[in-house]
């Protein structure tokens, strides 16, 4: 079993509030991504990270920013946060072929 | 960009009948196929996966298949039990671009006891 782990599991706020989803694993694994999971269930990549200093968008455009500092942590941060932006969010890792998700977090913006 | 497609997008049956999920995939290139589990308020879970140089590969009560000349993947649980029912996602990647994982829209499996 993979040691990937989101915090917070559920998050509610108010619109224009800015938030941080964290994520972090103790696998050393190099390449992290963040999925956005719409209520149809469709996973989205949002960002991934090659390693430390190494960040990309990916295929969904995001109003969200991610930084990895650490190798072992990659969080995901909204500056103002809308309504739009209510969603199931999954963070990711992997070395080699194998992809290990994390428990999510769902973030509902009123 | 690659594209997976995947079907059925629900699937109900009985339990201990045999559940089957397919999925295409259009990028020759993808060389590893792996399908993930998702229970309700939890992250997708590997369950399986195979690589393009393998036609099959069975774990317990667990099967998929690759066909690589006509692109399409299946997964088969047999002798399905209430506790396999949950979101099923298949998923291709070339592993040695990145690791970018292309998932299908995934399928919900009812088992019914």
């Amino acid at each position: 079993e993979a040691d990937i782990y989101q915090t917070p599991r559920y998050l509610v706020i108010g619109t224009g509030k800015k938030i941080t989803l964290e994520c972090s694993q103790t696998m050393g694994h190099d390449k992290m991504y963040w999925y956005q999971q719409d209520p149809g269930m469709e996973l989205h990549l949002i960002h991934y990270s090659y390693g430390v200093n190494s960040t990309e968008k990916g295929d969904l455009s995001s109003e969200s920013t991610v930084s990895r500092i650490r190798t072992e942590h990659f969080p995901l941060t909204l500056e103002s946060a809308r309504p739009s932006h209510t969603s199931q969010y999954l963070c990711a890792s992997s070395r080699g072929d194998t992809q290990y998700f994390g428990p999510g977090t769902r973030l509902t913006v009123l | 960009g690659e594209n997976v497609e995947q079907h059925p997008s629900t699937l109900s049956v009985q339990e201990g009948d045999s559940a089957v999920i397919k999925c295409t995939y259009s990028d020759s290139a993808s060389n590893y196929f792996p399908w993930y589990k998702q229970e309700l308020g939890k992250g997708p879970q590997l369950i399986i996966d195979i690589r393009s140089n393998v036609g099959e590969k069975k774990d317990q009560r667990i099967a998929v298949t690759l066909n690589k000349t006509a692109k399409h993947f299946s997964l088969h649980i047999t002798e399905t039990q209430p506790e396999d029912s949950a979101v099923y996602f298949c998923a291709a990647s070339i592993t040695y671009n990145f690791n970018k994982f292309y998932f299908g829209s995934g399928t919900k499996l009812n088992v019914k006891p």
